[in-house]
């Protein structure tokens, strides 16, 4: 079965980029059938989809987010990343990876999600 | 498209039903999918297309509407129902409800 985990920086500062990786097991980002997104959670709030990214490596972005974010695949290492430029406070939050079908953007399978705290 | 859960909170006993809205602001057709999430847990996908459940989701969780009103409802709530659920649109982008807390009542 599919898996997907997260990792990456637990704290990063204002002004910095938050950098997160997801590794995939159990199946292939190489999958014309999938896409792989990124959800976020700030502390006792709801979920914010930032973006998803295809193995061909077309990209769609939150447009509150768009100027900020990038998002790639790495084939070899079966992973795809997130890169979030010029963090403040307001970014804190449980970050997720998750995976969908083309078909269709809900979101069929969710990694753990990992915490980034923004605070210098 | 906003997303407009309701209610916030809704109290319910272990063996009764519970009914769960979801309106978006504008037309979605079915592209609707309902998740499950409990504390410190990833969200789970129940539901998608409005009423087809997701692989391995017990039958008493089911998905209805079209438009812009959306149900979820749990026949008998089981211990294990009680979490948080969100709605979330897929026809103009993703987005998600504010969710519902299902309680113990």
């Amino acid at each position: 079965q599919l898996q997907l985990q997260e990792s990456g920086p637990g704290l990063v500062k204002p002004s910095e980029t938050l950098s997160l990786t997801c590794s995939i097991s159990g199946g292939s980002i190489s999958s014309d059938n999938n896409y792989w997104a990124w959800i976020r959670q700030p502390p006792g709030k709801g979920l914010e989809w930032i973006g998803h990214v295809y193995y061909s490596g077309s990209t769609f972005y939150n447009s509150s987010l768009k100027s900020r974010v990038t998002m790639s695949v790495d084939t070899p290492n079966n992973q795809f990343s997130l890169r979030l430029y010029s963090v403040t406070a307001e970014d804190t939050a449980v970050y997720f990876c998750a995976v969908g079908y083309s078909s269709g953007w809900f979101l069929y399978n969710w990694g753990q999600g990992t915490a980034v705290t923004v605070s210098s | 498209i906003v997303m407009t859960q309701s209610p916030a909170t809704l109290s319910v006993s272990p063996g009764e039903r519970a009914t769960l809205s979801c309106r978006a602001s504008q037309s979605v057709n079915v592209n609707l999918a309902w998740y499950q999430q409990k504390p410190g847990q990833a969200p789970r996908l129940l539901i998608y297309g409005a009423s087809t459940r997701a692989t391995g989701v017990p039958a008493r969780f089911s998905g209805s509407g079209s438009g812009t009103e959306f149900t979820l409802t749990i026949s008998s709530l089981q211990s294990e129902d009680f979490a948080l659920y969100y709605c979330q649109q897929y026809i103009n982008w993703l987005t998600f409800g504010g969710g519902t807390k299902v309680e113990i009542k």
